[in-house]
């Protein structure tokens, strides 16, 4: 059965510091998706990596997929509040034929002022 | 706003009844991606429809089906509905089903079912 984890489900951290969510796969995928999700409302799309070695960034998130470890990393710098929220990881297995995005856990982050 | 719309955003019934939820995609979207998201299961892939035709299906129930008709807008249809039924029901659409784009999805704001 097809898994994606993410690690941690949930993190408190302080303004100001640096700290990584992981996002494992169980299959082959050679597209990783990365979302966040505020209370109680919609899913919004933060970065489409495609290829293994992809990284992007947008503003204080960096995101990377390394295909061979079937990992993804969503890397935050000097965390600000306005990041708290929950963020999700989602995969599209090669095999599948189709477009079966599978989502992780979610990892919840909370930024401390 | 993503340009996808859903609509009711509430709905609160009772169990044995049978609901419609309703999807617009994006203008010039072909795909509609249907999503359940509750606290115990997580966000779970329901089915896809591809300019009218069912592309996949993930872990959808029986009493569950939808459809995506010509205007390309889609309904999911719940029936004889159970207290677990009770989630968050997001529609996602996206450009094209297959490709090299990434095919990023863009999520409406979902629907809220509660069933008594």
């Amino acid at each position: 059965e097809l898994k994606v984890e993410q690690n941690p489900l949930f993190l408190s951290m302080q303004e100001g510091k640096n700290y990584t969510i992981y996002c494992n796969y169980s299959t082959t995928s050679d597209r990783l998706y990365w979302y966040r999700q505020d209370p109680g409302k919609s899913l919004e799309s933060l970065f489409v990596l495609l290829s293994n070695g992809a990284v992007k960034q947008e503003g204080r998130l960096m995101a990377s997929l390394d295909t061979k470890a079937r990992l993804s990393t969503l890397h935050i710098t000097a965390a600000v509040h306005d990041l708290s929220a929950t963020y999700f990881c989602a995969v599209v297995p090669s095999t599948s034929g189709t477009y079966k995005y599978i989502f992780g856990t979610g990892t919840r982050l909370k930024v401390l002022a | 706003d993503s340009g996808v719309t859903q609509t009711p955003k509430h709905l609160i019934t009772a169990t044995g009844q049978r609901v419609t939820l309703r999807c617009s995609p994006r203008s010039g979207d072909l795909s509609v991606y249907w999503y359940q998201q509750s606290l115990d299961q997580g966000l779970q892939f329901l089915i896809q429809y591809y300019n009218g035709e069912e592309r996949a299906k993930g872990n959808i129930l029986e009493r569950f089906s939808a459809q995506q008709f010509p205007d390309l807008h889609s309904e999911l249809n719940l029936s004889s509905l159970e207290l677990g039924d009770s989630a968050l029901y997001f529609c996602a659409s996206s450009t094209r089903t297959s490709g090299r784009a990434g095919n990023e999805q863009f999520f409406g704001p979902g629907t809220r079912l509660t069933v008594l």
